[in-house]
């Protein structure tokens, strides 16, 4: 089983839609979640960053982190074709050992 | 603020040729540095990390080697490029204590030929 999993889609949806993207886990031990929005050809850039359980928003985006059932997802009201990209997933142990997931790539249709 | 540089962006090599990648951090001292493959549909493969100047660890066998020569500096080379070394090569970084981030370079796209 691998440590993380993520639908890696394709994800087509209009403008002004609202976008769901999620990832699994196994390992427990997982204290840190964190999201990245990657365009095409560039680098990973962090988008949003929880630590433990809960919710943060922060403005169109919200990060929900369920760990009771490992299960962590992305919100994006309102999405616009600028936020085409692909998405991925990423967790940490306090061991600074870090794990991906395979990334959601994301379409917004004008 | 903290930066990371990571040069060249393309880079078309034939086969058998050396590699040199170079990936710098700007802004923090002591950070732990990473460098990753990134293949389409595969995620991402870490290839090297360092803890500190000298200090590499290998995850994977392969055509590759790291160097850390200096705290902030990151070498990912190659004495002999097969075709199969072809991909998207990322440096990041992550800095010490409770908040464990990776911030990534911009990558490195190598096209063995």
């Amino acid at each position: 089983q691998k440590e993380v999993e993520q639908d890696p889609g394709p994800l087509s949806v209009p403008e002004g839609a609202i976008v769901s993207l999620n990832c699994t886990y196994s390992n427990s031990a997982f204290q840190y979640f964190m999201w990245y929005r990657q365009y095409s050809r560039k680098g990973p850039e962090l988008l949003m960053y929880t630590y433990s359980s809960g919710n943060k928003e922060d403005g169109r985006f919200t990060a929900q982190v369920d760990k009771s059932s490992k299960y962590i997802s992305l919100f994006i009201r309102d999405s616009q074709p600028s936020d085409s990209a692909t998405y991925l997933c990423a967790m940490a142990n306090t061991g600074n050992q870090f794990y991906f997931g395979t990334g959601t790539s994301l379409t917004v249709i004008p | 603020s903290q930066t990371i540089h990571q040069w060249p962006a393309t880079l078309v090599q034939p086969v058998g040729s050396p590699l040199s990648l170079e990936c710098t951090v700007e802004g923090t001292s002591n950070p732990n540095l990473y460098w990753y493959r990134q293949a389409a549909g595969r995620g991402l493969q870490l290839l090297f990390y360092s803890v500190g100047i000298g200090q590499i660890s290998s995850e994977v066998p392969q055509n590759l080697s790291a160097s850390r020569p200096q705290d902030r500096q990151f070498i990912l080379s190659s004495k002999k490029l097969l075709l199969s070394d072809s991909g998207f090569y990322l440096c990041a970084w992550s800095g010490r204590g409770t908040k464990n981030i990776q911030y990534f370079g911009a990558g490195t796209r190598l096209s063995v030929l």
